[in-house]
């Protein structure tokens, strides 16, 4: 029962130009969602995340939306940089209850 | 100020045998969660727990797996006569209230479990 799913396993972008990683969710009753990067051989880490009162959150080169009525997020990268090469996680959450997607893996080629 | 520390980061087990995999959580964080990655698949819950109690445990097989977080010390996750379709990496992440409904979680590293 993959409540949040993350349909690309992989993207790969030029360096400078934009990274758009894409989420979907099935259950109505998440109002939090989260977005982890990881490195290989480390645990994941925080990133950016969005209240579901809001549509966008931004922080620096990173942006995530969120449109409710098509259950669906996504985290823009702008510029991509070398060193955003890793696997991305979306989550969301309701109350006590958080899942993951399986992962997108970015690699952003020089 | 060190962060949730996993250990060991990894364990060789033979099937049938017993692992055990601790967390620490970040100083302060009273609230700990057990997630599994299996290969090419996300992260999948297992158990949330507080000190001393199992808040959620929806996700832990019904069989085999137990998780505990005392008083004192850290928080252990014990799968008993393991099986090959146990190996996988286990994340724990904590945080100083319930994270999970208002944001983020902090990982650690992982312990990473094959069985032979």
């Amino acid at each position: 029962d993959q409540q949040v799913k993350q349909n690309s396993p992989s993207l790969s972008v030029q360096e400078g130009r934009i990274s758009i990683l894409n989420c979907d969710y099935t259950n109505s009753m998440f109002d939090y969602f989260l977005w982890y990067k990881k490195y290989p051989a480390e645990g994941p880490t925080f990133l950016i995340s969005i209240s579901s009162i809001k549509d966008k959150n931004e922080d620096g080169r990173f942006t995530v939306f969120l449109n409710k009525s098509a259950k669906h997020l996504s985290l823009h990268i702008v510029p991509s940089q070398p060193g955003d090469s890793a696997v991305y996680f979306c989550a969301a959450s309701a109350k006590d209850d958080m899942r993951f997607g399986a992962g997108t893996r970015l690699t952003v080629k020089p | 100020n060190a962060g949730v520390m996993q250990n060991p980061r990894h364990l060789v087990r033979r099937r049938g045998q017993e692992a055990r995999l601790r967390c620490s959580p970040m100083k302060g964080h009273s609230h700990v969660y057990w997630y599994r990655q299996l290969p090419e698949e996300g992260l999948k819950f297992m158990v949330y727990l507080q000190k001393e109690n199992i808040i959620d445990e929806s996700g832990m097989p019904k069989e085999r797996f137990s998780a505990e977080f005392p008083k004192e010390g850290p928080s252990i996750l014990r799968i008993q006569q393991v099986v090959r379709g146990d190996s996988a990496a286990y994340f724990c992440a904590s945080s100083p209230r319930s994270g999970r409904d208002t944001g983020e979680l902090f990982f650690g590293e992982g312990s990473r479990l094959t069985v032979l």
